[in-house]
């Protein structure tokens, strides 16, 4: 069975530029979620989706990240414009549903740097 | 605010049981205790959660003192492929999924 699919795997863009992250979750996964990792810590919550409705964005910075799951399956997050601290590896994880006890399943992640 | 309290690093001899602790002295009484781990340039890979009863897989085994203030995590047999950063995670169940990672417990297996 194939797991949390993200493309690409790493970006390298000047500042300034836009750029988006793809995210295929795992099939029958209705719960997607994107993180946020900084060198050295652990990931952090940036938006969860319950099939194409986002549930909680409190922590995406909106002025600038924007997502999207449209049909509730694939999803894509982007960034415009890019500043210099978005340097970080962004995850992509799904899950069965929000509530319970339902495993969170992680990609790879999009090693993002930008000059 | 950090709900876990873990040690930042640790080493392991391959083969050795390896005992992860991790301090959540403000646990609450409808709180998980969840283990995950993640190898380098991987995302994260849940091992195992448990409520109060020790719990065990076949990835690892959990440990949770009574009063529930702190948890060890077991390796049982520890192998080059387990080096990777160890995160221990409280969370409700009805938290809606969210998990607050730290920054975890970089295992370092040696040979």
């Amino acid at each position: 069975e194939a797991g949390v699919v993200q493309s690409p795997r790493y970006k390298i863009i000047e500042k300034k530029q836009p750029v988006a992250f793809w995210c295929n979750p795992i099939s029958g996964h209705n719960t997607l979620y994107w993180y946020l990792q900084n060198l050295g810590q652990g990931p952090e919550l940036l938006i969860r989706y319950e099939n194409e409705e986002a549930v909680d964005d409190s922590q995406l910075p909106k002025d600038r990240f924007s997502a999207e799951r449209l049909k509730g399956v694939d999803s894509t997050l982007k960034i415009q414009p890019a500043e210099l601290g978005d340097s970080a590896v962004y995850l992509c994880a799904s899950s069965l549903g929000l509530a319970g006890n339902n495993e969170q399943f992680f990609g790879p992640g999009t090693r993002l740097t930008v000059l | 605010d950090a709900k876990t309290t873990q040690p930042t690093s640790m080493d392991c001899a391959e083969g050795r049981a390896a005992n992860l602790p991790c301090n959540h002295s403000t646990i609450s009484g409808n709180e998980y205790v969840y283990w995950y781990r993640q190898i380098h340039s991987q995302g994260p890979q849940y091992i195992i959660h448990g409520l109060k009863n020790n719990e065990t897989n076949e990835m690892a085994s959990l440990i949770i003192t009574e009063d529930r203030k702190s948890s060890t995590l077991i390796l049982p047999h520890a192998t080059l492929r387990d080096t990777a950063v160890y995160y221990c995670i409280v969370r409700a169940l009805d938290s809606w999924g969210k998990l607050q990672f730290g920054a975890g417990t970089q295992v370092v297996v040696t040979p």
